[in-house]
């Protein structure tokens, strides 16, 4: 099955500096690769999605990196904010039929401010 | 109006007890979920149901029984709570079946078994 690896677990930065978080998968047919955000006491939400047809999206202070070949996504925030203070979650599936969604081990991210 | 919402927030309770938490959503959609989130934050998937059919069963003991009496509700019941069962549990949903669409989630039930 699918194996998604996530680093850093914790991660902090100064306001208004860049945060990246970086992501592995094993899956080579994997092609659909959220992004989730949870604030405390929250379930997750959905930031940014990719899938394998393309190298990059982004939106606004978000954008999300994919290398297909080297099996590796990164998530890219600009000019951070104290909101942005969360837990992230990289993700990992085929986009058919029931195929499970694999989620990586997660980030704290703290925006000093 | 909550998309997903779940019931209650939080659950303590002792070892042996049977429990129940229970998920809708008004979003119209066909897929529902429960996830289970561990002390460390890691995510896992347990079911999967689509129209209240049993999609995913993700190698979860089976005194954890989930039901859907229809395509807004999907209810989880836990018999026999043991101590690993301590977790924040999520209900979610997707407007397509399958996992290459966004998932809504709930905003958790936190178990706390002693």
């Amino acid at each position: 099955g699918e194996n998604v690896e996530q680093h850093p677990s914790t991660l902090s930065v100064q306001e208004g500096d860049s945060a990246v978080i970086k992501c592995t998968y094993s899956d080579s047919a994997s092609n659909y690769f959220p992004w989730y955000k949870q604030e405390l006491g929250k379930g997750p939400q959905l930031i940014i999605d990719i899938r394998s047809n393309v190298g990059e999206k982004k939106d606004q202070r978000i954008a999300v990196t994919l290398n297909k070949t080297a099996k590796h996504f990164s998530l890219h925030i600009t000019e951070t904010q104290p909101e942005d203070s969360a837990v992230y979650f990289c993700a990992a599936s085929r986009d058919f039929g029931n195929e499970k969604l694999t989620f990586g081990t997660g980030t704290r991210l703290t925006i000093i401010p | 109006d909550t998309a997903v919402s779940q019931t209650p927030k939080y659950l303590v309770t002792q070892m042996g007890n049977d429990k129940s938490i229970k998920c809708e959503q008004n979003l119209g959609h066909d897929t529902m979920y429960w996830y289970k989130q561990d002390s460390k934050k890691f995510l896992k998937i347990m079911f999967s149901y689509n129209n209240k059919e049993l999609i995913i069963n993700e190698t979860v003991p089976n005194r954890f029984s989930p039901k859907s009496p229809d395509k807004a509700h999907l209810n989880l019941h836990i018999n026999s709570l043991e101590l690993g069962d301590s977790a924040v549990y999520f209900c979610a949903s997707s407007q397509v079946t399958g996992f290459a669409g966004e998932l809504f989630f709930g905003e958790g039930s936190r178990l706390t078994v002693l």
